[in-house]
């Protein structure tokens, strides 16, 4: 099946430590993005890749970090550097007709 | 710059009642605009799209029409269920010159009562 793959759906992360977020597609989009989810908020746009070995900073890109090596892979790492990580992280791709698919999510907590 | 109004929930509603959710827009040029509709712990899944004026992008019994000269696009649907409730968003895409990013508001959230 076609779509977008986030994992793991749950992860908690210690004060100091580095996170990565998987998200993989196989819809063979070109731009992927990373948003990121507060309780009863909308979503913010963390970073977005339009294309592969090429991605910019969204509104709140400051603590995280991305790569984008492959096409149908955009990891996304939370870094010790951002003081509030606690959140739903959701990862999207865009089709050739301006489309935004979403992944399942993933939850992380700060223990 | 680049926001979204959407009417506060949550709304809660009988079953098989007439639903709106109103959203309004500020976007640089003539963004593409989307409804998602995310349900407890779930990401977001796509409802519907309009991708120029006067279009209707309409999916599941709901409908929403791309109004350029008041930057809206209401959602509706005749007859909601139980099944109906979740949070709803509304986003427009900005154009790839513009950022080519969505933009969202804080949803609405919606509650139907059997």
């Amino acid at each position: 099946d076609g779509g977008i793959t986030q994992s793991p759906k749950y992860l908690f992360r210690k004060e100091g430590q580095n996170v990565t977020l998987s998200c993989e597609q196989n819809l063979n989009h070109d731009a992927m993005y990373w948003y990121r989810q507060d309780p009863g908020q909308g979503l913010r746009l963390i970073y977005y890749s339009q294309i592969v070995n090429d991605f910019q900073k969204g509104d709140i890109a400051e603590g995280y970090s991305v790569s984008r090596e492959k096409k149908e892979s955009f990891p996304l790492t939370v870094t010790s550097a951002q003081k509030n990580p606690t959140a739903f992280y959701l990862c999207a791709s865009e089709s050739p007709g301006n489309t935004i698919y979403f992944g399942e999510g993933s939850w992380l907590t700060v223990v | 710059g680049n926001s979204v109004t959407q009417m506060e929930g949550p709304v809660t509603l009988s079953e098989e009642a007439f639903l709106t959710i109103n959203c309004t827009y500020t976007a640089t040029g003539y963004p593409s605009l989307f409804w998602y509709v995310q349900y407890p712990g779930e990401g977001l899944q796509l409802l519907l799209k309009a991708t120029k004026a006067d279009d209707k992008g309409s999916n599941k019994g709901f409908e929403a029409t791309y109004r350029k000269e008041t930057t809206s696009f209401h959602l509706e649907k005749g007859s909601v269920q139980v099944s109906d409730s979740a949070v709803y968003f509304c986003a427009p895409l900005l154009a790839y010159n513009q950022g080519g990013k969505l933009i969202f508001g804080q949803g609405t959230e919606l509650s139907v009562k059997p």
